[in-house]
């Protein structure tokens, strides 16, 4: 069975582009959770789809936005990029959109790393 | 809201027995979890528990007090593979979202 396929692993932009990241889940798990990871801040919850349809949305300004797809796979924009959006972004899927609980298990992608000049 | 606090490094010795603390403080709370996250890789999923007490997995055991706000993973016969950053991480009751701990790196050292 695959895991969390993402995609691209690594890319490097300068400031003021825009980004698309990738992410396809583990077949038959509907939900798709964003992750941002720095070293000083650790994982930070970016957003979650389910359905197509965004369910909790973190702390982040709007340049951050995501949409999923009927097949479940989902993708993340950073418009306007900023220095302090170099990070790696993790994308992780579960079976269903309820709170995670011993039968509903996050399951990681290996992330892109995102680099801003 | 939700914070999450745990160890940022720790050290110890292959063979030895190591314990990484968690305390969380939530404004509903559902499970803890603990992932593992080796140097470049993704996180992967080591324990979850909802109950008060000890779920132990092989070398991997996990505890919870949910009237202290306190968890704790306990590792043992340390091997060099165990060197890895250590998640701790609070299911919001209601939430739809993890949250996670900045991390424990933990060295296993000859």
């Amino acid at each position: 069975k695959a895991g969390v396929t993402q995609t691209p692993r690594y890319l490097i932009k300068t400031r003021g582009q825009q980004v698309t990241l990738s992410c396809s889940p583990i077949s038959g798990h509907r939900s798709v959770s964003w992750y941002q990871q720095t070293p000083g801040q650790g994982l930070q919850f970016l957003f979650e789809y389910f359905s197509e349809t965004q369910r909790n949305k973190g702390n982040f300004p709007g340049r951050f936005s995501g949409r999923q797809f009927s097949n479940s796979r989902s993708e993340m924009n950073v418009s306007t990029l900023e220095l302090g959006d170099s990070a790696l972004y993790l994308c992780a899927s579960k079976v269903l959109g309820g709170a995670d609980s011993g039968a509903n298990v996050l399951t990681f992608g290996a992330g892109s790393r995102l680099t801003v000049l | 809201g939700q914070n999450i606090d745990q160890p940022t490094e720790m050290t110890a010795t292959e063979g030895a027995i190591v314990q990484i603390n968690c305390t969380y403080q939530t404004s509903g709370f559902n499970g803890l979890f603990w992932y593992q996250q080796h140097a470049g890789e993704a996180p992967t999923f080591l324990s979850y528990n909802v109950l008060d007490g000890l779920e132990e997995k092989g070398r991997f055991s996990s505890f919870l007090s949910r009237s202290k706000g306190y968890s704790y993973l306990l590792l043992k016969e340390l091997q060099m593979k165990d060197s890895a950053s250590y998640l701790c991480a609070a299911s919001g009751a209601g939430s739809y979202q993890l949250t996670f701990g900045k991390g424990t790196k933990l060295s296993v050292i000859p």
